[in-house]
């Protein structure tokens, strides 16, 4: 079975430019997460769906973080416009509820 | 907010040795889960527990949730190489609510 699948892996931009992750979650999951990893802070919550719904976004660092799940299907988080300290892993997860699966993540530099 | 205590923070043991971990919480949590990242990777579940009191194993690992509610620990036995990663360990305190990850506790291994 395909687990979550994110792109790009690997993405390098320079500062202001405007980054777009993409996820598509494990057919019949209810719940998407996009959370963000760095060594300072480790793990951390952005926000997240259940039922394409967005249930929690306390974790949104600011408004330049949108995320968006027009479909049960896709996900995207958006930067705009991007910073250095934006620079992070960002995983996507899905799952019936809590007990989430990770993608390999997003891996985001911005200089 | 809610926190996660993880601990040790790392450990370097011998292969064949028996290793332990555990997470404690400062509320009465519901779910208790464990994962391992590798290098370069997204965190794999290994273990998932619902109730208190729950022993479940996987493997060469054993966890459980504790009595209390607060607190859940994982067991490694006969450790190998591949066991090398960061361990995180993750829990909700309320159906419905998002995973809070602990810190993590990064594993090596010598042979």
């Amino acid at each position: 079975d395909a687990g979550v699948i994110q792109s790009p892996r690997h993405e390098v931009t320079e500062m202001g430019q405007e980054v777009t992750l993409r996820c598509k979650p494990i057919s019949g999951h209810n719940s998407l997460f996009w959370y963000r990893q760095t060594m300072m802070r480790g793990l951390e919550l952005l926000i997240y769906f259940n039922n394409n719904v967005p249930i929690d976004d306390s974790g949104m660092p600011e408004d330049r973080f949108s995320a968006k799940m027009p479909n049960a299907s896709f996900s995207t988080l958006k930067i705009q416009p991007s910073e250095p300290r934006d620079s992070a892993v960002y995983f996507c997860a899905s799952g019936p509820g809590n007990t989430i699966y990770f993608g390999e993540g997003s891996w985001l530099t911005v200089v | 907010g809610q926190q996660l205590n993880q601990s040790p923070q790392s450990m370097f043991i011998q292969e064949g040795e028996d290793v332990s971990m555990n997470c404690t919480s400062s509320s009465i949590f519901n779910t208790w889960l464990w994962y391992k990242q590798d290098p370069g990777e997204g965190p794999v579940l290994l273990i998932a527990l619902y109730k208190a009191g729950e022993l479940t194993s996987n493997g060469r690992l054993t966890a459980q949730f504790g009595i209390t509610r607060k607190d859940s620990f994982l067991n490694i036995s006969a450790s190998i190489p591949s066991d090398v990663g960061i361990y995180f360990c993750a829990g909700s305190f309320l159906a419905g609510t998002a995973l809070i990850f602990g810190k993590g506790t990064t594993l090596s291994v010598s042979s």
